[in-house]
């Protein structure tokens, strides 16, 4: 089974709200967790990324929130605009993995009305 | 800078052929990698190579073969294609940092008969 997972397949939001993408992590032992966006037909691309040292890191319009405690990630996306409209995934790196290897969740899709 | 760049984009093949797909980096990075994605499944690890030479399995390794002879390079092969590999194939790259976020291509679409 996969340790990280979201707890929205799909989210609908208005144009110009405020958007929160959530993901619970299993691997108490995580370190460092990335939100990638992918866009129909095309590779997840890197939005953000946060260490288990913060528990916040923001970024332009997106911030990632970490609870540590809970075991839950999450990406907020200001004043959301159509362009933000993808599958967003998270993705941790467990210390004891080699390389860079990464554990991905399932993703959520974002849908922005206009 | 291209980035990470992936050939073909898209391939159909019968069920027991065989082909390469192609996987190139331009930022010297030494971690690459090779993900699957399918419906429902996210995306999940094949096999990797944290430098030239040096390959290792992921989550799905079976009925794929890789190698790792230069830094940028790092193709995947299906030796015997059957169904149950139609999918749509990613390749990544990083730095060996741990903290260093994967980069990924636009993929590459196959679909077997």
């Amino acid at each position: 089974g996969e340790s990280v997972g979201l707890h929205l397949p799909t989210l609908s939001v208005q144009e110009g709200d405020n958007s929160i993408i959530n993901c619970a992590y299993s691997n108490s032992a995580s370190d460092y967790f990335i939100w990638y966006k992918q866009e129909s037909g095309k590779g997840p691309q890197f939005i953000i990324d946060i260490r288990s040292n913060m528990d916040k890191r923001q970024g332009q319009r997106v911030t990632v929130l970490l609870n540590k405690t809970v075991k839950h990630l999450s990406l907020q996306i200001a004043a959301t605009q159509p362009g933000d409209s993808a599958v967003y995934f998270c993705a941790e790196n467990i210390p004891d993995n080699a390389g860079n290897m990464l554990t991905f969740g399932g993703g959520t899709r974002l849908m922005v009305k206009p | 800078n291209a980035g990470v760049t992936q050939t073909p984009k898209f391939q159909v093949l019968k069920t027991g052929q065989s082909m390469t797909l192609q996987c190139a980096q331009d930022m010297n990075h030494e971690y690459m990698s090779w993900y699957r994605q399918d419906p429902g499944m996210g995306l999940r690890l094949i096999h990797y190579s944290v430098g030239a030479g040096i390959t290792d399995q992921g989550e799905v390794p079976n009925g794929y073969n890789v190698s790792r002879s230069t830094t940028e390079d790092f193709p995947l092969r299906l030796l015997s294609a059957a169904p149950s590999q139609t999918s749509v194939y990613f390749c990544a790259s990083s730095y060996q940092d741990r903290d260093s976020p994967l980069h990924f291509g636009n993929g590459t679409r196959l679909t077997v008969t």
